[in-house]
């Protein structure tokens, strides 16, 4: 497997313009992550999803955050309208729970973003 | 709410034992996590632990576990310099979804 896999690696935009990333999991997982990174916060768990259904958003920083899981091998995160605040590295993970043992994550190599 | 907290920097000497320190609020922490960031990359899990276990070694790894004080330790034996990287310590709960990591600790390691 080629791991996870995140698109684009570096996006540069300005202020108010709509920013897509996109995560593609590892097949066969059943859980995917989206965390932010940053200098100040470091890593925060901004949502997750079990079986392409939204679990726990209460991470997701405001109303211009969204994020999709269509089918089982992508997801999408949103910013609508960006501001310079969300520049960050924006990562994708996945895991495969096996009952209620350790939810070991594989990342993809994140999404850096700057917002002009 | 649950909080892990490391220190920021750590800096030794190729050769030397590195010892990453990291404490936990979350009392109903299950599994204890350690994992490795290089630059411009993902987090990559280098291990974990179990609750009711107090000590997991592995190659040069040793994780310690003191439940009581809620404080996690990674030793690496013989640091080389392809160590340096950021170190995070994570704890994942009894219903073990959610994943809250520490801040990181920036390993430094001298030639």
């Amino acid at each position: 497997d080629a791991g996870v896999i995140q698109s684009p690696r570096h996006e540069v935009t300005e202020m108010g313009q709509e920013v897509t990333l996109r995560c593609k999991p590892i097949s066969g997982h059943d859980y995917l992550f989206w965390y932010r990174q940053t200098m100040m916060r470091g890593l925060e768990l901004l949502i997750y999803f079990n079986n392409n259904v939204p679990i726990d958003d209460s991470g997701m920083p405001e109303d211009r955050f969204s994020a999709k899981m269509p089918n089982a091998s992508f997801s999408t995160l949103k910013i609508q309208p960006s501001e310079p605040r969300d520049s960050a590295v924006y990562f994708c993970a996945s895991s495969l729970r096996r009952g209620v043992g350790a939810n070991v994550l594989t990342f993809g190599a994140g999404s850096r973003l700057t917002v002009l | 709410g649950e909080d892990v907290e490391q220190s920021l920097f750590l800096s030794v000497r190729e050769g030397d034992s590195s010892v990453i320190n990291c404490t936990y609020t979350d009392s109903s922490s299950t599994y204890l996590y350690w994992y490795k960031q290089e630059p411009g990359a993902g987090l990559q899990l280098l291990t974990y632990i179990f609750s009711n276990m107090d000590m997991k070694q592995d190659q040069r790894l040793t994780v310690l576990l003191n439940k009581k004080d809620k404080h996690l330790s990674l030793r690496i034996a013989d640091t080389q310099t392809g160590d340096s990287a950021i170190y995070f310590c994570a704890e994942s709960g009894t219903g073990g979804f959610k994943t809250i990591f520490g801040a990181g600790t920036r390993l430094f390691v001298k030639a």
